[in-house]
């Protein structure tokens, strides 16, 4: 199963509180798992990513939470700022039999209001 | 600057007219994908390259193609377009998927089929 399932579709969260997004795969073949963030009229670029050995990556207010057992992972925004509205993809990447695939979740719409 | 460029950015047309929309990234990267962006469906992959004149089908390739020339341009093509290819597309480009280096993406496509 090459598929990422990502929740929810679209968040609000006040100034200030934190922001959660979900992401569940079944493949224990993915090794990688990046987070993408996307602003209107932009393409997505990598916001923070981490490896299946680590069970936690923080960057600022940003923190990545690895559960290998459960097959999920979950992106914090601590401190959420107006700033932080976008859209959210969560991925994981395969690298099997001479392919390579980044697979994306659908994408969480984030709003932070001031 | 590092940068994926795609043209044009804004494209109508109407259902049987072929169209061509141009990728190009100036990073020296072996692997280049497209993806189209739906509401609620995400980031699908539509085709990706591993290198020069190495090309495979990614998820949704029914109705486009691609050639991959030379190592920086990979245009997509649609010889025949429908209105159902109505949608947003994205070129990205990565050093390679294998080595976990990240996706690089251009600002995107917005083509409208009538």
């Amino acid at each position: 199963q090459q598929q990422v399932k990502q929740s929810p579709q679209s968040l609000i969260v006040q100034k200030g509180g934190i922001s959660i997004i979900n992401c569940a795969y079944e493949n224990t073949a993915f090794d990688y798992f990046p987070w993408y963030q996307q602003f209107p009229g932009k393409g997505p670029a990598l916001l923070i990513a981490i490896r299946p050995d680590v069970s936690e990556k923080k960057e600022g207010r940003f923190t990545i939470s690895f559960n290998k057992s459960a097959k999920q992972f979950s992106l914090h925004i601590m401190d959420s700022q107006p700033g932080d509205s976008a859209t959210y993809f969560c991925a994981a990447s395969l690298t099997q039999g001479g392919s390579e695939k980044l697979v994306f979740g659908k994408g969480t719409k984030l709003t932070v209001n001031p | 600057e590092a940068q994926v460029t795609q043209n044009p950015r804004y494209l109508i047309t109407v259902t049987g007219k072929k169209l061509t929309v141009t990728c190009s990234q100036n990073m020296n990267h072996e692997y280049m994908s497209w993806y189209r962006q739906d509401p609620g469906l995400g980031l699908r992959q539509i085709y990706y390259s591993m290198n020069v004149e190495v090309t495979d089908k990614g998820d949704v390739p029914e109705g486009y193609k691609v050639s991959r020339k030379e190592k920086r341009n990979f245009p997509l093509i649609l010889e025949s377009p429908s209105p159902n290819q109505t949608s947003l597309y994205f070129c990205a480009s990565s050093l390679r998927i294998l080595y976990n280096s990240p996706l690089h993406f251009g600002n995107g496509t917005r083509l409208t089929v009538t």
